[in-house]
């Protein structure tokens, strides 16, 4: 059961304009959403999260928007820069449980053009 | 860059034969993780550890084992490794629920 679904393995934009990538879930019980970067041969890095009770949130060029009742959330890259081709992972941790687990997707991977 | 060791960083081994990975982390925080990263399935978490001899099943745990005796590590045995568990590996710590955990540079494991 994919609790976190990450349906487009890839994406290509042209430098400047915006990527967007999304992600769906199942699980009603996530109440802190995370995107990841991952280049190759490097563990993943922490990007943005957000938390359940907002449906926005704001990082530089990095923003993620949460659509709870259709279990959506989407990562925008505005503008985009060929440093950020790399893989995207979102996923969720079920808060309540106070562990700090991570439901992930199965990535996503961008490609920026120059 | 948060204090997260992970070795060996490759390994190939054989089928049947136990493997430990070792996850070494200088930053006192309470929770480690182990993850697997497979093609088509993104990360899935194996084992977690919530303390010292505290840990925990994650979602694709069969033919693991974990320990932790002290803060700072946090152990991965394949008890005999079979060619389904060839992967990367990455370790995680947290602070605390809630917030971002933090990745290792991963090992890539090839049991053959």
């Amino acid at each position: 059961d994919q609790q976190v679904k990450q349906n487009s393995p890839s994406l290509s934009v042209q430098e400047g304009r915006i990527s967007i990538l999304n992600c769906d879930y199942t699980n009603s019980m996530f109440d802190y959403f995370l995107w990841y970067k991952k280049y190759p041969a490097e563990g993943p890095t922490f990007l943005i999260s957000i938390s359940s009770i907002k449906d926005k949130n704001e990082d530089g060029r990095f923003t993620v928007f949460l659509n709870k009742s259709a279990k959506h959330l989407s990562l925008h890259i505005v503008p985009s820069q060929p440093g950020d081709s790399a893989v995207y992972f979102c996923a969720g941790e079920h808060g309540s449980s106070n562990t700090g687990k991570l439901i992930f997707g199965q990535g996503t991977t961008l490609q920026v053009k120059p | 860059d948060a204090g997260i060791t992970q070795s060996p960083r490759h390994k190939v081994t054989e089928t049947g034969t136990p493997v430990t990975l070792r996850c070494h982390q200088t930053e006192n925080h309470r929770y480690m993780y182990w993850y697997r990263q497979d093609p088509g399935h993104g990360l899935r978490l194996i084992h977690y550890s919530y303390g010292v001899k505290d840990t925990d099943k994650g979602e694709v745990s069969d033919g693991y084992s974990v320990s932790r005796s002290k803060t700072e590590d946090f152990l991965l045995t394949l008890e005999s490794a079979t060619s389904s568990q060839t992967s990367v590996y990455f370790c995680a710590i947290s602070l605390r629920g809630g917030t971002e955990a933090f990745f290792g540079q991963g090992t890539r494991l090839t049991v053959v």
